[in-house]
């Protein structure tokens, strides 16, 4: 299996600053993921992170509202920039893992005021 | 990507069986179709995965049409702690491993 440290577990933000969320795998993986789930809702994927190129988005995501790095195979960071209340959602950062399962972290509950 | 069709909500009683279905129409030849469940305040977990053939693991059993059009979860012996958001998702070994979420199906488990 993977284990996914995520933090923070959750924030409250104001209005149009930004947010960065940190997401460290205790082993080497090519691809990690982002997710987004909206309160209510299913989760909806934002990007996929690639070590040593450019993230790849998913329609209606774009690099300049969720900018990402990823240094190395074990770490990527999803920035959630120039918040407006719409951005209150949980954020779940994932990998494949053995036998292709995907593994979750628990999760950045955020909240925007 | 393939679409899939889960009923909104379903609901058992404890120690008895449930059949969740999905329908997958448009799954392509060499899409697995995974199963992953989201219990509340928590990420999703894995559940159960397979190709074509019924797999059987400590958690569920996961039975595949033969068209691969359509599959169910079974869990044999529903218990409180089942109680979760199930999602099917078909997963193209093509497609660098993404998983897109449908809508799934709330389980609710009665004592």
């Amino acid at each position: 299996s993977a284990v996914i440290s995520q933090k923070p577990s959750r924030d409250i933000c104001q209005r149009g600053t930004s947010l960065t969320i940190q997401c460290q795998v205790d082993s080497q993986v090519t691809m990690m993921f982002w997710y987004r789930q909206q309160p209510g809702q299913s989760l909806t994927l934002i990007a996929t992170a690639n070590q040593g190129s450019e993230a790849t988005y998913e329609s209606g995501f774009v690099i300049d509202k969720f900018p990402i790095s990823r240094p190395n195979l074990t770490f990527s960071t999803l920035t959630v920039s120039n918040m407006s209340p719409e951005d209150s959602s949980i954020y779940l950062c994932s990998v494949v893992g053995p036998n292709e399962k995907l593994f979750f972290g628990s999760g950045t509950q955020l909240s925007v005021l | 990507d393939a679409k899939t069709t889960q009923p909104n909500s379903m609901e058992s009683n404890e120690e008895e069986p449930v059949h969740l279905p999905c329908n997958h129409s448009t799954i392509s030849g060499t899409d697995y179709i995974h199963w992953y469940r989201q219990l509340p305040s928590q990420g999703p977990e894995y559940v159960i995965h397979g190709l074509t053939s019924n797999v059987n693991n400590r958690m569920a059993s996961l039975a595949i049409a033969e068209d691969r059009k359509s599959s169910t979860l079974i869990l044999h012996r529903a218990t409180l702690r089942d109680a979760a958001v199930y999602y099917c998702i078909p997963q193209s070994r093509y497609n660098f491993n993404k998983f897109y979420f449908g809508s799934g199906t709330k389980l609710n488990v009665k004592p």
